[in-house]
């Protein structure tokens, strides 16, 4: 069974600071795909990124930059000198090529607040 | 539509009822994906739809529950006798062939409200 644990449930930060957000996944599956999701009060999951099993390289897109270490099972994200545009709950998921098409397990989501 | 389209946006019914919502996806997507949000919570997969046909109903909580996809497009969740627990957000999410590692797209969901 594949188990996605975000332990951070609500985080609060002032405009311009850095904050990472945390991903801790479980799975036996050797191929698997990670996937980080923003949902703003809107609703609409927003996808951000998605990286497979095999590509450990990091990546860095404007403010956002994500580390994967699959020694630690972590896929954690970062936002360097956070705006309030990135006031929303962050959700990070797991799928792997044993599951149905592409059935995505959720963590349970960071509240991130970032205020002026 | 340029993404995925839910109606209705908002379901309030009474317990006992019957409800349908509706999924419109992205043109072309051959998957499509219900899932269920309750409050606090990260969705939880319901069912997978490849084309027609239901390739995975696992995450059906109980028979009260069934979805269809008859033409390969749009996607109807039924919902059956209706509790106060199924009060939750439904997400449908539709991508491109079901091929795992496929972004999904998702759309902003319907809030059903049993009371």
């Amino acid at each position: 069974a594949q188990k996605v644990t975000q332990a951070q449930t609500e985080i609060s930060v002032v405009e311009k600071e850095d904050v990472t957000l945390d991903c801790v996944y479980e799975t036996r599956d050797t191929t698997y795909y990670l996937f980080w999701y923003k949902q703003p009060p809107s609703g609409e999951l927003v996808f951000l990124i998605r990286r497979n099993s095999f590509d450990e390289q990091n990546e860095i897109s404007g403010r956002y930059s994500w580390n994967f270490q699959k020694s630690t099972s972590s896929f954690n994200f970062t936002i360097t000198a956070s705006q309030v545009v990135d006031s929303a709950v962050y959700f990070c998921a797991l799928s792997t090529r044993g599951g149905g098409g592409n059935k995505l397990t959720f963590g349970t989501g960071t509240q991130l607040k970032v205020e002026l | 539509g340029a993404g995925v389209s839910q109606t209705p946006s908002n379901k309030v019914t009474e317990k006992g009822k019957y409800v349908e919502l509706r999924c419109d996806p992205i043109s072309g997507h051959t998957a499509l994906y219900w899932y269920r949000q309750s409050l606090g919570q990260g969705p939880e997969f319901l069912i997978y739809f490849q084309g027609t046909g239901a390739a995975d109903d696992s995450g059906l909580p109980n028979d009260r529950f069934f979805a269809v996809r008859p033409e390969g497009s749009v996607s109807t969740l039924k919902i059956q006798r209706t509790e106060r627990g199924d009060s939750a957000v439904y997400l449908c999410a539709s991508s491109q062939t079901g091929t795992p590692g496929e972004k999904l797209f998702f759309g902003s969901g319907t809030q059903l409200s049993v009371l």
